[in-house]
């Protein structure tokens, strides 16, 4: 069975600051990993995809398949990231469900 | 750029009640998804949905539960008798092609059972 960990579900910091939202996965075959963010009264949005290794809005995740992690960075946070972040892994094959964590909210304080 | 839409926004209905909520997915994608979020909860996988038939179901997509594509554009879930365990926001999402992962994910209905 496949399962996502977000083990914050709140976190807060100042803008500026670096942020890492923590995730972390139990999947028996090659995953493919997902950050999506969900900004208020907005609907989910994909943020990054690990197979593209891009930065999206200064954020960058690593798979390390060691740790089974796939945690969210950014080095200087800002104000407009306030939002909710979803982890999400999917299973691949014909379907390619998505399989979310329970989500962390993070809030940029001024 | 073009997005999922789904109607309505928000529906309330009496315990047992059927409901049809409705999604309009990208005009050129071919796979198509329903999860639901129950308030504080994560968001679950309930059904995709691949050339005119169900490709994979969850646990909690029993019998009272069915999709349809009645048409080109349309992608509707049906909940038959509706419990009060299924107020919850319920997502359409869809995808291009195998190739394409990324999921596009419609604004959410918000479904009150009472």
């Amino acid at each position: 069975a496949q399962r996502v960990t977000q083990p914050e579900k709140l976190l807060s910091v100042f803008k500026g600051a670096p942020v890492e939202l923590k995730c972390n996965y139990s999947y028996s075959g090659s995953p493919e990993l997902f950050w999506y963010v969900q900004y208020s009264r907005q609907r989910l949005q994909l943020l990054l995809r690990h197979i593209s290794r891009e930065s999206i809005k200064g954020f960058t995740a690593d798979l390390n398949k060691g740790e089974t992690s796939f945690h969210l960075k950014k080095p200087f946070a800002q104000e407009e990231d306030s939002a909710m972040y979803y982890c999400a892994l999917s299973s691949g094959g014909s379907n390619y469900k998505l399989t979310f964590g329970k989500g962390t909210l993070l809030t940029v304080n001024p | 750029e073009p997005e999922v839409t789904q109607t309505p926004s928000h529906q309330v209905t009496q315990m047992g009640q059927e409901v049809i909520l409705r999604c309009v997915p990208i005009s050129n994608h071919l796979y198509f998804y329903w999860y639901r979020q129950i308030l504080g909860q994560k968001v679950e996988f309930l059904v995709s949905f691949y050339n005119n038939e169900i490709s994979e179901k969850s646990e909690i997509f029993d019998d009272q539960f069915s999709v349809e594509r009645p048409d080109g554009s349309n992608f509707t879930l049906k909940i038959r008798s509706t419990k009060l365990e299924d107020s919850a926001m319920y997502f359409c999402a869809s995808r291009r092609t195998l190739g394409q992962e990324t999921q596009y994910f419609g604004p959410g209905t918000r479904l009150l059972v009472l």
